[in-house]
């Protein structure tokens, strides 16, 4: 079984539509995560979420929103897309969060959405 | 703001070859450091992690070090093999230890 699946794997749109991904995990982990990865295959955290507390990175626009319906889904919402926003969005997860002084579960991530805005 | 680097940033070897990849962070309050693998067009295994009270951590044919004065981690591959081909990317959390900043990775080629 997968453990973090995302949907999905190859998305190809035009400019100003908006679109959505889905991840699921399966490994009853506390916490999940979006990542950009661009041409020059630079990870970048975007979001991370756990439960009630949602962390988003600041360079990232309000037209990319974080949606989870419960524990095991982040889904990403993008409005307005536009050519800058082509690359390659990965969702990944964690037992905890991760604090100073507290053991960090390995990051699990998903195989990844190609997105190409034309 | 916690900052990672990865030299080299391509590395081609004979198979066989005992190779070491290397990882460099700016701020060494760090709890973990996690290695992957990232194969072309997939996501992201994880290879390692090494928390801060620990030196080392082995799985097979892979030793990662963790030296936290001096912000480095090295990642050993013993007898390297055409499948370990893939790039290679070291992490760890960021200034507020929520989230994982990411080296701009090692592209491996092992060549039989």
């Amino acid at each position: 079984d997968t453990a973090v699946s995302q949907t999905p794997k190859y998305l190809v749109t035009q400019m100003g539509n908006d679109k959505s991904i889905k991840c699921e995990q399966n490994l009853g982990h506390d916490t999940m995560y979006w990542y950009k990865q661009d041409s020059k295959k630079f990870l970048k955290i975007m979001f991370s979420y756990n439960n009630k507390e949602l962390i988003i990175n600041e360079t990232v626009p309000n037209r990319f929103s974080p949606k989870s319906p419960d524990k095991a889904h982040l889904n990403l919402h993008i409005n307005s897309l536009e050519l800058g926003d082509s690359a390659v969005y990965f969702c990944a997860s964690s037992q905890d969060f991760g604090r100073r002084g507290r053991k960090s579960s390995p990051l699990h991530f998903g195989n990844g959405t190609r997105l190409t805005v034309t | 703001k916690q900052e990672v680097t990865q030299i080299p940033a391509a590395l081609s070897v004979p198979e066989g070859e005992n190779l070491v990849l290397n990882c460099s962070f700016t701020d060494s309050a760090i709890y973990n450091l996690q290695w992957f693998r990232q194969d072309p067009g997939k996501g992201l295994t994880s290879l390692l992690l090494i928390q801060s009270s620990q030196r080392e951590q082995t799985s097979g044919r892979l030793n990662a070090s963790l030296d936290k004065s001096s912000g480095r981690s090295t990642l050993y591959i013993a007898a390297s093999q055409p499948g370990d081909s893939a790039t290679y990317l070291c992490a760890v959390p960021d200034n507020y230890g929520q989230n994982f900043v990411f080296g701009p990775g090692t592209r491996l080629s092992v060549l039989p």
